[in-house]
């Protein structure tokens, strides 16, 4: 059964990196058949997208994050990772990492998800 | 401010069929599929449909989903009181080259 579980700080200083990775067991994530996305979610709000990452480093970023937004991948550890720099408040929220099926070689759905990380934003 | 719009909340009986709108545009819906993903608090969302009415294994066929233009619904049938939970559509959007969500609907067995 595949698992994603994320990992990292719980309390990030506004100004500064947010860093994440998510290792991913049960499967290997450079099978070639999957995307492998991160998706946040503020407390009490909905949720938004915020990139995407084949095994061969190919990416999709949310336009509204792009510019603060690195996702890499480590085929050798089975983990792939986030980096949102400059972070305020704002960027507080719990952060899933998920497995996206392949639709005509874009990312498509999302049917394995971790079980989220919140990270906080405060000084 | 989510790029596909559903009402925030619904609310239902157990037996009832309840269903929830999801309205997007041409560049999203109206062009790529839809998907509805279910969260209970504290949890993951757990994808309910995908490709606009296919359930993944081990959901319920009470649950189901439709497309038509730039709009799409899911119905629950013969609601029971594990249902609620919120509910998330999402669709591809060609404009963003992303998933969009839409804000979520918060459902409410009565």
């Amino acid at each position: 059964q595949l698992q994603l579980q994320e990992s990292g700080p719980g309390l990030v200083t506004p100004s500064e990196t947010l860093s994440l990775t998510c290792s991913v067991s049960g499967g290997s994530i450079s099978s070639g058949s999957y995307y492998w996305g991160w998706i946040r979610q503020p407390p009490g709000k909905g949720l938004e997208w915020i990139g995407s990452i084949y095994y061969s480093g190919s990416t999709y970023y949310n336009p509204s994050l792009k510019s603060r937004v690195t996702i890499s991948v480590d085929t050798s550890k089975n983990q792939f990772s986030l980096k949102l720099s400059s972070v305020t408040a704002a960027d507080t929220a719990v952060y899933y990492c998920a497995r996206a099926e392949l639709d005509g070689g874009l990312p498509d759905y999302f049917d394995y998800w971790g079980q989220g990380t919140l990270v906080t934003v405060s000084s | 401010q989510s790029v596909l719009t559903q009402p925030p909340s619904a609310s239902g009986t157990p037996g009832q069929r309840v269903t929830i709108s999801c309205s997007g545009s041409s560049s999203n819906i109206g062009s790529n599929y839809v998907y509805w993903y279910q969260q209970f608090p504290g949890t993951a969302p757990k994808l309910l449909i995908y490709r606009n009415n296919q359930r993944p294994s081990g959901v319920p066929d009470r649950f189901s989903g439709s497309k038509s233009g730039t709009s799409a619904s899911l119905a629950i049938s013969g609601l029971r009181s594990e249902d609620e939970a919120d509910y998330y559509c999402a669709a591809w959007d060609d404009s963003l080259s992303g998933p969009v969500f839409g804000g979520g609907t918060k459902l409410t067995v009565l």
